[in-house]
């Protein structure tokens, strides 16, 4: 059984660029989270999404960034108009349900942003 | 506001030695308890996870961890550390009441001396 799987593991871009980070959860998982970590610093939530369902973006910053998760394929983050604040590196986490259910983290997306 | 604390933000130990991460919680209704690892350039592992039942928790690679309600903690323990565990240590926790987010600690950096 596959782990959460993200792609791409590390991506550069310059500023005023777009980027696109995916993740595809566990087999049987319906629950996709995503969090950012900046250097040195721990883990912060952005959004809770179920398929074709935002939960809670409470974390999420209120311009430039927004997420899905369809109803096939994978979640995607999206950062348009990327600036050097955005380099960080972001993780996505699946569940398979909520209220506790354990999330399995993808080894991340390292965002370095020129 | 609920929180997570973990005081030591690097703590060095000797190959060998016994090891203690401290994690504490704000108060809230019954939690969910996690710690998880990051070696350098990676993902998260989750270690250990308390849910209820017996108090003193058995994780992977020889790490064990307590619950102490009256104490509101959940400290990482291992009785000899090898030079492999030099990463950081996150712990993390869902309060029942706001049922999904993981709400994070600051991270411990462990730093082994040989």
């Amino acid at each position: 059984n596959a782990g959460v799987m993200q792609n791409p593991r590390h991506l550069v871009r310059r500023r005023g660029q777009e980027a696109r980070l995916r993740c595809s959860p566990m087999k049987g998982h319906s629950h996709v989270y995503w969090y950012r970590q900046l250097p040195e610093e721990g883990l912060k939530f952005m959004v809770y999404l179920q398929k074709e369902n935002i939960i809670d973006e409470s974390g999420m910053p209120k311009e430039r960034f927004s997420a899905e998760f369809p109803k096939e394929g994978p979640s995607i983050l999206r950062i348009q108009q990327v600036v050097r604040g955005d380099s960080a590196a972001y993780f996505c986490a699946s569940s398979r349900g909520q209220g506790g259910e354990t999330q399995y983290f993808g080894p991340g997306t390292r965002l370095l942003v020129l | 506001a609920q929180s997570v604390t973990q005081p030591d933000i690097h703590i060095t130990v000797s190959e060998g030695a016994s090891l203690e991460l401290r994690c504490n919680y704000s108060y809230g209704a019954t939690p969910y308890l996690f710690w998880y690892v990051q070696s350098p350039g990676q993902g998260l592992q989750l270690l250990l996870k308390y849910f209820s039942g017996d108090t003193l928790v058995q994780g992977i690679k020889g790490f064990e961890a307590e619950f102490k309600r009256s104490q509101s903690s959940f400290n990482l323990r291992k009785p000899s550390v090898h030079w492999s565990d030099a990463a950081e240590y996150f712990c993390a926790v869902v309060f029942m009441d706001s049922n999904y987010q993981l709400i994070w600690g600051a991270g411990t950096k462990l730093i082994i001396k040989p």
